[in-house]
């Protein structure tokens, strides 16, 4: 069935450096992909998102891009702030409007 | 604009006792509504998807159900919880059948089952 995995965490960067979180999915067909984040206490927001491959979804200075070949959705940001502490959600939503997320991975950013 | 209401916000049981958690949506008709289960350490769990009143589908077997009594309302039921049962629950809803259709959470339910 489709399924998303991304790196565990907890990952721990200082302010202003570079964040990598990978993220893979397998999937029936060609599905949707998304970044959701959800800061401490709240539900889940949408982050960003590419319905197409070698689409690049941006927002708030992060940016995945679709890669079908290497089926992956890796999350970037090239400068981290302290206000990006959050735990980050990497999705795929297949014909059928069925959303799959993988398990999260808490970042915490210090300053 | 559509909005996503869910409660009770916490709730703690004993154990064997039953559960209901509601929720709705309003601002838009015949939405896609989805029941996630968020454990520790387990990221988002689907547990039921419906597209319409009466049709729902189960993704994990367990001992919840859910029901869609009207088009904007979503129930999560058991009849005897579990301590598995814990956790956070999360009730969704997206637009129509195109995958790129983006999906909208409510503010969550944590269940705490002694």
């Amino acid at each position: 069935g489709d399924s998303v995995t991304q790196m565990e965490g907890p990952v721990t960067l200082s302010e202003e450096a570079f964040l990598t979180i990978n993220c893979t999915y397998t999937a029936t067909g060609y599905p949707s992909l998304f970044w959701y984040v959800q800061y401490p206490g709240e539900g889940l927001q949408l982050l960003l998102k590419a319905t197409k491959a070698d689409d690049k979804g941006s927002n708030k200075g992060f940016e995945a891009t679709y890669r079908k070949e290497t089926t992956s959705f890796h999350l970037e940001k090239g400068s981290v702030q302290v206000s990006d502490s959050a735990v980050y959600f990497c999705a795929l939503s297949n014909n059928f409007n069925k959303f799959y997320f993988g398990s999260g991975t808490k970042l915490n950013v210090k300053p | 604009s559509q909005t996503i209401h869910q409660w009770p916000a916490t709730l703690v049981q004993p154990v064997g006792s039953p559960l209901s958690l509601e929720c709705t949506v309003e601002g838009t008709s015949n939405p896609n509504l989805y029941w996630y289960r968020q454990a520790a350490g387990r990221g988002l769990q689907l547990l039921f998807y419906s597209v319409g009143i009466g049709q729902i589908s189960s993704e994990v077997p367990q001992n919840l159900s859910a029901s869609r009594p009207q088009d904007r309302q979503f129930i999560l039921s058991s009849k005897k919880l579990l301590l598995s049962d814990s956790g956070f629950y999360l009730c969704a809803w997206s637009r129509g059948t195109d995958s790129g259709n983006t999906i909208y959470f409510g503010e969550g339910s944590w269940l705490t089952v002694v």
